[in-house]
């Protein structure tokens, strides 16, 4: 099992541009999870899905969409890249009441 | 909007000293609440609370959730430098959603 998978590791962009975070996971978990980590602020989750078709916002929502066509892939757009974007990402799954497993993360720089 | 409050944010203690690191919460329709490492990666799973009263342990690190009081605490006993992390505690809700508190930088000094 690759567990989590997230690409690409490191990213810059220039503000405006437009990009997509990939995560991937091949254990047939239900639930996946977008976060953001800034520091000294824990994790604060942008968009989650329960299930292939479904979707929802967390607390952060805004500047990114999300879409879950399979059970495996839950990429995150970022639409219009800001500064205020700059962070790191980390994807996560699990099943539904189990415990996380996390992606190794994606250090977006925003110029 | 689930709430997830960590004290202290920051602790630093010598290496032999135990520590106590407390999460509070208020969440519509709890499901479990759950415990993570964080080293300079990804955070790694500790522990996952369902119950009141029944304490969870791995060697020197254990927790214990109170659903009454709505909070959980995690021990760590003999601190190594190898602890020293950020201790993150979450908590799921409705709709399996899974908040994260802002996390407890512990620092243990030889």
């Amino acid at each position: 099992n690759a567990g989590v998978t997230q690409t690409p590791k490191f990213q810059v962009l220039k503000t405006g541009q437009s990009m997509t975070l990939q995560c991937a996971q091949d254990m047939n978990h239900e639930y996946m999870s977008w976060y953001r980590q800034d520091p000294g602020m824990g994790l604060r989750l942008i968009h989650y899905s329960v299930g292939a078709g479904i979707t929802d916002q967390g607390e952060v929502p805004n500047g990114y969409n999300v879409s879950r066509s399979t059970t495996e892939d839950f990429p995150l757009r970022l639409l219009s890249a800001a500064p205020s974007q700059t962070s790191v990402y980390f994807c996560a799954s699990s099943y539904q009441d189990g415990e996380q497993f996390f992606g190794p993360g994606t250090r977006l720089t925003v110029l | 909007e689930d709430k997830v409050v960590q004290s202290p944010l920051s602790l630093v203690v010598h290496e032999g000293d135990t520590v106590t690191l407390n999460c509070s919460y208020e969440v519509t329709n709890f499901r479990s609440l759950l415990w993570y490492k964080q080293e300079k990666k990804a955070p790694t799973f500790l522990f996952m609370l369902t119950s009141s009263g029944i304490e969870k342990k791995s060697g020197r690190l254990s927790s214990i959730l109170d659903k009454k009081e709505l909070f959980s605490i995690l021990n760590i006993t003999a601190t190594q430098t190898g602890d020293s992390a950020i201790y993150l505690c979450a908590v799921r809700g409705s709709n399996y959603k899974v908040t994260f508190g802002k996390g407890t930088l512990l620092t243990v000094n030889p």
